[in-house]
């Protein structure tokens, strides 16, 4: 199994709604990373997560609050989200140890903020 | 610092050969990724190639790494409709992987 599955696919949400995103991998990865990615950008680092510990916030606004409940799950916590959020949120894996192994991407989650 | 460039656009026949390049500046990276992202979708990891080599090919896919250069290239070979997408470039930088800015692949008839 190399799939990070990512649910939902799709989501809308007002701004004064409270959301999560969810992450999930089988394949015994340590290292679990949030991207964000507006249209036609390449897409740009949130967080990292590193043994279930946060490693890297790439300076996110608080309004974007991530969890790593266990090895295998990486959530993100939405709330009084601005619409300039909208964007595709990837979740991606690795062993977590640099040059081990390739990072694998999920297929993303199309937020719209209203 | 760590940068990744790629040119934005690429226009082929289909039939043809793409290749698209990428410079990029972390001497360090063990690997070097190629993603392709169809629209509205996630990444698809394509290929990598790890920083001791020189050429990998992989049926359609050959990506050639010149380390003294920092350059890396994807060629597509019989280039068809299906292939037009977004391919990224991207390093893998200090717990984290770089990303350039996306090459927009289009296919001619």
């Amino acid at each position: 199994d190399t799939e990070v599955t990512q649910t939902p696919k799709h989501l809308v949400m007002g701004m004064t709604n409270k959301k999560s995103l969810k992450c999930e991998q089988h394949m015994g990865h340590r290292a679990m990373y949030w991207y964000k990615q507006k249209a036609k950008k390449p897409p740009e680092l949130m967080f990292v997560y590193s043994y279930e510990k946060l490693s890297i916030n790439e300076s996110v606004p608080s309004r974007f609050s991530p969890e790593c409940p266990n090895s295998s799950l990486l959530n993100l916590h939405l709330h009084a989200l601005q619409p300039e959020d909208s964007a595709l949120y990837l979740c991606a894996s690795s062993q977590g140890r640099r040059g081990d192994t390739e990072a694998f991407f999920g297929q993303g989650t199309r937020l719209t903020v209203v | 610092g760590e940068d990744v460039e790629q040119s934005l656009f690429l226009s082929v026949r289909e039939g043809d050969s793409s290749v698209i390049n990428c410079t990029y500046t972390d001497s360090s990276s063990t690997y070097l990724y190629w993603y392709k992202q169809e629209p509205g979708a996630g990444l698809q990891l394509l290929t990598y190639i790890f920083s001791n080599m020189d050429m990998k090919q992989d049926q359609r896919l050959t990506v050639l790494l010149n380390k003294k250069d920092k350059h890396l290239s994807l060629r597509i070979a019989d280039t068809q409709t299906g292939d037009s997408a977004i391919y990224f470039c991207a390093e893998e930088g200090a717990s984290k992987i770089i990303f350039g800015s996306g090459t927009r692949l289009s296919i001619r008839p």
